[in-house]
């Protein structure tokens, strides 16, 4: 798996769009960049995926850069229920998930 | 449609006892994996389960096993407890042939005492 790098925590304003960026820079060609994120006391929660191409869901929307060594997740319009830890992942394509501290997402009013 | 479930949602032991977690994944997936989940650490890949075969397994001793039955749903099993097993030990579920697009139950809080 490729190493990927999040800076620990991050607040943002309710109603603001939230940036979350991971660093991948050992990431090989044929490997996609997976976001999920866990709320306080549940199990970790899909998101986005993406190889290199920008991609959106009703969720979030996943920025790959050209070089494919990082990547943006934002949240639009973030709102409390989105404080949560987010983990950017970039698993060898063998469906084993290293998750690592990520990024604690702190939403406030 | 459900999504994955897990039984028991807690459990309480001491040490040296057994447990069984069990496993139902979410409607259409065929592929099963376990994770455990320390108190303030993300989780670690115990093993995945496809065909009823063990496909992957992380760094975890033999005293960790499991099962997948034929209708997909899975058990995890721990021998020999330990005080350190004590943790959140997650189930999720995908397609073997997108198994990084994973969904979560909400996991099972093990205590050993």
């Amino acid at each position: 798996d490729a190493k990927t790098t999040q800076p620990p925590s991050m607040d943002c304003a309710e109603g603001r769009a939230a940036n979350l960026p991971c660093n991948h820079s050992t990431i090989s060609g044929n490997e996609y960049v997976y976001w999920y994120r866990q709320i306080h006391s549940q199990g970790p929660q899909y998101i986005i995926h993406g190889l290199k191409n920008n991609e959106t869901n009703e969720m979030a929307s996943l920025i790959i850069t050209e070089d494919r060594k990082s990547s943006t997740l934002i949240l639009p319009h973030a709102t409390l229920r989105d404080t949560a830890v987010y983990y950017c992942i970039a698993p060898s394509n063998t469906g084993k998930l290293i998750f690592g501290q990520g990024t604690t997402l702190q939403v406030k009013p | 449609d459900a999504g994955v479930t897990q039984s028991p949602t807690h459990l309480i032991k001491t040490r040296g006892q057994q447990v069984t977690l069990r496993c139902s994944p979410k409607s259409g997936h065929d592929t099963v994996s376990w994770y455990q989940q320390a108190l303030g650490q993300g989780p670690q890949f115990i093993f995945q389960y496809y065909e009823e075969e063990e496909r992957q397994r992380g760094n975890f001793p033999d005293r960790f096993s499991g099962h997948q039955f034929p209708n997909y749903s899975s058990e995890l099993n721990v021998n020999a407890l330990l005080l350190g097993d004590s943790a959140l030990y997650l189930c999720a579920s995908s397609l073997y042939t997108t198994q990084e697009t994973q969904y979560f139950g909400p996991g099972t809080r093990l205590l050993v005492l």
